[in-house]
């Protein structure tokens, strides 16, 4: 089957601080996402973004098909930001990553 | 808020006990799905509707038993449940179809089977 890989397992930040978290799949894919799932377990939604870059806010994501990986950005990072970061790609069907582990710090 | 229902927020019981999870949606989505996802992992998927017809059953213990009364609504019907059961049970929908479009997510029913 597909593996996807997320990495950094971890990250610690300050808040107001940049990050790039990525997530790398084994074969060609119909559909990627990114998700948040927060303190509480909700799972949140925050890309569609099989092929080219999007913009939300202080979140943007690009995925290159083509070389099988998917970039998530957060920019000026804040505690509310805290979580875990998943990307998802369905092959067969949607397959989760292991995520990011992000904690912001006040 | 969420789009997708899902209840009870929290459920605790016996092995012996027969428990049923719902899932409510009001998004027009024709695919729905249960994942089950334990602490500290990610989750997984467990049972895909599609157009109220299962596709997708990945290889899941018959003591779960999925039923997709109509397009909105989703269960999980739950007996003889082992402690190694307990997780957080997640509902989603989508439009169905190769490509599917975004996933939305209920909040979850954290389940403790003692």
């Amino acid at each position: 089957g597909i593996q996807v890989e997320q990495s950094p397992p971890d990250l610690i930040l300050q808040e107001g601080a940049n990050s790039t978290l990525r997530c790398n799949f084994s074969d060609s894919v119909n559909n990627l996402q990114w998700f948040h799932q927060n303190p509480w377990g909700q799972l949140i939604n925050l890309f569609y973004i099989p092929s080219g870059t999007k913009q939300n806010g202080r979140l943007s994501a690009t995925t290159v098909a083509t070389e099988r990986y998917s970039l998530l950005y957060i920019s000026s990072s804040q505690t509310t930001d805290s979580g875990v970061y998943f990307c998802a790609v369905e092959w067969s069907d949607m397959r989760f990553g292991a995520g990011t582990r992000l904690t912001v710090k006040p | 808020d969420t789009e997708v229902t899902q209840t009870p927020k929290h459920l605790v019981m016996g092995m012996t006990n027969k428990k049923s999870l719902k899932c409510e949606q009001h998004m027009g989505h024709r695919a729905m799905y249960w994942y089950k996802q334990k602490a500290k992992k990610p989750p997984e998927l467990m049972f895909v509707y599609s157009y109220e017809k299962l596709s997708i059953n990945e290889s899941v213990p018959s003591r779960f038993s999925p039923e997709c009364p109509n397009s909105s609504l989703l269960n999980l019907h739950l007996h003889a449940l082992q402690p190694e059961d307990s997780a957080l049970y997640l509902c989603a929908s989508s439009q169905p179809g190769g490509g599917q479009q975004a996933l939305h997510f209920g909040n979850g029913t954290r389940l403790t089977v003692t």
